[in-house]
């Protein structure tokens, strides 16, 4: 069953504004990641948050974690045109050890 | 150099022929995986390879083998292919069955007609 939903399914806003996605799961978790896919490539890691996390920053990404509430956010900052993908979250969840499940992702994209 | 490979990048074929797709890693990484991405982009996981051996086998029909003749390459084949079975297939690999990261190679689009 799917784990990770995203929110909104797609974002549309103009360089250097903020993004901001939500991943709402539903079961415990070890840790959650987000993930980037450019238009027709393969995905690619860019954070992993721990359950015992509650933000963490790399370069102008921020991750939140709420585990009382099963929620994520990622926070894109001074986005660029170059940020246009899809962005996913991931649950390693604690009853599944070793298998990602996926949400269905959020589809950004930036104008310049 | 190419972390994660898989050939072809697109296969086009009739229903009712078997295929095949190919994965290879150059990270040295012990566990790979095959996840399928359908039309909503929706990604599910499919199998995993942990040094050879199958450690994750999810609710796949049967149409579906994995193959792993050493734990750098993890071939998919399929038979007897049908249209649902379009979609596109990621190859991954992750350091180890436990470790959290893994790399995705760049997809095969299956178009079943």
């Amino acid at each position: 069953s799917q784990q990770g939903e995203e929110d909104p399914q797609a974002l549309s806003i103009q360089e250097g504004e903020n993004a901001t996605m939500n991943c709402s799961y539903k079961t415990s978790i070890n840790n959650l990641q987000w993930y980037r896919q450019n238009s027709g490539r393969g995905l690619v890691h860019l954070i992993l948050i721990r359950s015992n996390e509650r933000e963490k920053h790399s370069g102008r990404l921020r991750v939140t974690l709420d585990t009382s509430k099963k929620s994520s956010s990622l926070l894109i900052t001074a986005s660029r045109a170059a940020d246009t993908a899809s962005y996913f979250c991931a649950t390693d969840a604690t009853d599944s050890w070793g298998k990602l499940q996926f949400g269905a992702g959020t589809q950004v994209v930036v104008t310049p | 150099d190419t972390a994660v490979s898989q050939t072809p990048k697109y296969l086009v074929t009739q229903m009712g022929n078997d295929k095949s797709i190919k994965c290879e890693q150059n990270l040295g990484h012990d566990t790979m995986y095959w996840y399928k991405q359908d039309s909503k982009k929706f990604l599910k996981i499919m199998f995993s390879y942990n040094n050879k051996e199958l450690i994750i086998n999810e609710t796949v029909p049967n149409r579906f083998s994995p193959k792993s003749p050493d734990k750098a390459h993890l071939n998919l084949h399929i038979n007897s292919l049908e249209l649902g079975d379009s979609a596109v297939y990621f190859c991954a690999s992750s350091q180890d069955s436990g470790s959290e990261t893994q790399y995705f190679g760049p997809g095969t689009r299956l178009l079943v007609l």
